[in-house]
């Protein structure tokens, strides 16, 4: 089955930095990869995805790259706010209607 | 995208009770989810609720633990039975096809003493 690794399990920066969060995914059926936001006390909240047909996307403030060959994909957010502050999901799927697996999740400190 | 009501959204249960979790969805799914995720940990896939039929347990999950119902598109249970402590868990409702990938309901928050 699917495994997915994410680094770094905690990450803070300073306010107004960028973060960084990557994955690697061993399936090379995958071909859809979600990035999810939990905040605290509330279910994970998808905030951007890229399909395997595209190398980035990029919405607002943050982005996703993703590298097929190498099964490396990640997560970019710029300018960083303290509301960004949460922990931080990737994940990866056979799109279509089947599971996702998970990362094991970062925990993003956003300090002001 | 979809939006989910799960009920309870938290709970303090005895050991050896069981708990019922419903998750109503405001639209038609194809798919949905039920997973587990354990105090600071990831999230783990539990079954995927099948409409009409037995649901699919991922290994590690027993029907008999986790009892699944799907009577329509639209809602699921999943049921923790014979509760230990070690059940303590947020348990979570997700659907997928609904264009927008897949959504999380707010979590079950089950604490078992």
């Amino acid at each position: 089955g699917e495994n997915v690794e994410q680094h770094p399990s905690t990450l803070s920066v300073q306010e107004g930095d960028s973060a960084v969060i990557k994955c690697t995914y061993s399936d090379s059926a995958s071909n859809y990869f979600p990035w999810y936001k939990q905040e605290l006390g509330k279910g994970p909240q998808l905030i951007i995805d890229i399909r395997s047909n595209v190398g980035e996307k990029k919405d607002q403030r943050i982005a996703v790259t993703l590298n097929k060959t190498a099964k490396h994909f990640s997560l970019h957010i710029t300018e960083t706010q303290p509301e960004d502050s949460a922990v931080y999901f990737c994940a990866a799927s056979e799109g279509g209607y089947q599971k996702v697996t998970f990362g094991i999740g970062t925990k993003l400190q956003v300090i002001p | 995208s979809a939006v989910i009501s799960q009920k309870p959204s938290r709970d303090i249960c005895q050991r050896g009770t069981s708990l019922t979790i419903q998750c109503q969805v405001d639209s038609q799914v194809t798919m949905m989810f039920w997973y587990r995720q354990q105090p600071g940990q990831s999230l783990t896939l539990i079954a995927t609720a099948n409409q009409g039929s037995e649901a699919t347990y991922e290994s590690g999950f027993v029907i008999d633990k986790f009892p699944i119902s799907r009577p329509n598109l639209t809602f699921s249970t999943l049921t923790v039975s014979n509760m230990s402590p070690e059940d303590s868990s947020i348990y979570l409702c997700s659907v997928s096809g609904t264009g927008s990938g897949y959504t999380f309901g707010s979590g079950t928050r089950l604490t078992v003493v």
